[in-house]
């Protein structure tokens, strides 16, 4: 099983400032198969980026993914107040599918 | 527009049975893999399940093997979740997803799940 280890736990930042979030996984993640998700509270996740950099349909594009093999980052370039939430990084290349355990960005 | 919605979540005491369902809408239903991922409360994600498009193979989560079961019917655009022998740490947010891969694209709703006596 590929664990994927998020980091950090929390983020602390204020609007329009930059947001680097870190999934590393414990082996390679085949086809670079990393998925990641938002998740606001009392919503369902939603899908933002895949296959390690491909934004979906209509997510901004000061959203973006970059990284490969083992090492992996979502970057939010200038924090809106709508992107403070839960997001999660998940590897969609090997059974069984797995998920980090998220990072929090609120509102500092 | 794609809709996924989900049902059959009720108060289960543990050891016990129950199936959940998920209707789909808005896409060719038969292109699609269908996925189940749960969330306990205030915790994170966990994937359970995934189905492929023809039904013909499944996949599960070491946590629900031999427990739980995956299907399909695409004349009904639905997906099925049969578990038996629930445990207390099964209660969880049951969401149905879909995806052309194994990316979950798309999210239902959620159906509760609570195992308890």
């Amino acid at each position: 099983e590929i664990v994927l280890t998020q980091s950090p736990g929390t983020l602390s930042l204020s609007p329009g400032e930059r947001a680097t979030l870190s999934c590393r996984a414990s082996q390679t993640v085949g086809g670079n198969y990393l998925a990641w998700y938002q998740q606001k509270p009392g919503q369902a996740p939603r899908l933002l980026i895949d296959d390690a950099s491909r934004r979906v349909t209509d997510i901004p594009d000061r959203f973006s993914g970059s990284g490969s093999g083992t090492d992996f980052t979502l970057t939010i370039s200038r924090l809106e107040p709508e992107d403070f939430a839960v997001y999660y990084c998940q590897q969609c290349g090997h059974s069984p599918l797995t998920f980090g355990g998220g990072t929090k960005v609120e509102i500092k | 527009e794609v809709q996924l919605v989900e049902s059959g979540g009720v108060v289960v005491q543990p050891g016990g049975s129950l199936r959940i369902s998920c209707v789909a809408s808005g896409f060719t239903f038969e292109d699609y893999n269908i996925l189940w991922v749960r969330q306990a409360p205030g915790k994170g994600l966990e994937w359970v399940s995934l189905i492929s498009n023809n039904g013909v193979t499944t996949y599960y989560a070491d946590s629900v093997k031999g427990r739980f079961t995956i299907s399909r019917d695409n004349n009904k655009n639905s997906v099925y979740l049969q578990m038996h022998s629930l445990r207390t740490e099964d209660s969880a947010l049951y969401y149905c997803t879909s995806g052309r891969g194994w990316t979950s694209e798309n999210w239902g709703q959620g159906t509760l799940v609570t195992v308890s006596s």
